[in-house]
């Protein structure tokens, strides 16, 4: 079975401060990787996403994410981050279908 | 624009009442999705149709009921048998085939009382 943990709820980090939201999933093979953002009472924003090939992927609004195989991992980053930026982050997976993860809450201190 | 509307955006009903969500796309994707989202538990899949006339359950598709009569819309019933059926609700689709990436729309929050 397919399944995604993101082990911080919450992360909250300076203005400028660069970050790194962890993504971990368990699935029988490479799946296909998200990384999706969401505002208060919004719906869903893909950032980016990893198929296959080069395993660092670069998405909108400066972000991007590595695929680790050996971690089964694919963790989101961002050198400076921008206080618009506050906002959910979900991982999710598709292998036999898509199954996201719990979500991380990002806040932004001025 | 192409997009995925999603309407209303607030819906308040009584317990005990039937409720459809209603969800149009201008994608001329053929899957379409519904999830369900609470506070700390991400995005759970209640239905999903890859082609016009054919869906299949998700892994909360109990007290739900969908169909696809049309390629452009998938709405969603939420029957009086879902025990706890205030939650954000929200509707994605994709192109379909070897194209995984999903388009969400701006969800509706179904509050029943």
């Amino acid at each position: 079975a397919q399944s995604v943990t993101q082990p911080d709820i919450h992360i909250t980090v300076s203005e400028g401060a660069s970050l790194e939201l962890r993504c971990n999933y368990s699935y029988g093979a490479t799946p296909y990787l998200f990384w999706y953002v969401q505002s208060p009472g919004q719906g869903l924003q893909l950032l980016l996403k990893y198929f296959s090939g080069d395993t660092l992927v670069q998405g909108i609004k400066g972000f991007e994410a590595e695929f680790k195989r050996s971690q089964s991992s694919f963790n989101l980053r961002k050198p400076s981050v921008h206080w618009s930026d506050a906002a959910e982050y979900f991982c999710a997976v598709y292998g036999q279908n898509f199954v996201f993860g719990p979500g991380t809450r990002l806040s932004v201190l001025p | 624009d192409g997009g995925i509307t999603q309407s209303p955006k607030y819906l308040f009903r009584k317990e005990g009442q039937n409720v459809t969500l209603s969800c149009e796309q201008n994608l001329n994707h053929d899957a379409m999705y519904w999830y369900r989202q609470d506070p700390g538990q991400g995005l759970r899949l209640i239905y999903y149709s890859q082609i016009v006339n054919d869906f299949q359950k998700g892994d909360i598709a109990e007290g739900y009921s969908v169909s696809r009569e049309k390629k452009e819309s998938f709405p969603l019933t939420v029957t009086s048998a879902q025990t706890n059926p205030t939650a954000f609700y929200l509707c994605a689709s994709r192109i379909g085939g070897n194209s995984y990436e999903q388009y969400f729309g701006p969800g509706t929050r179904l509050t029943v009382t």
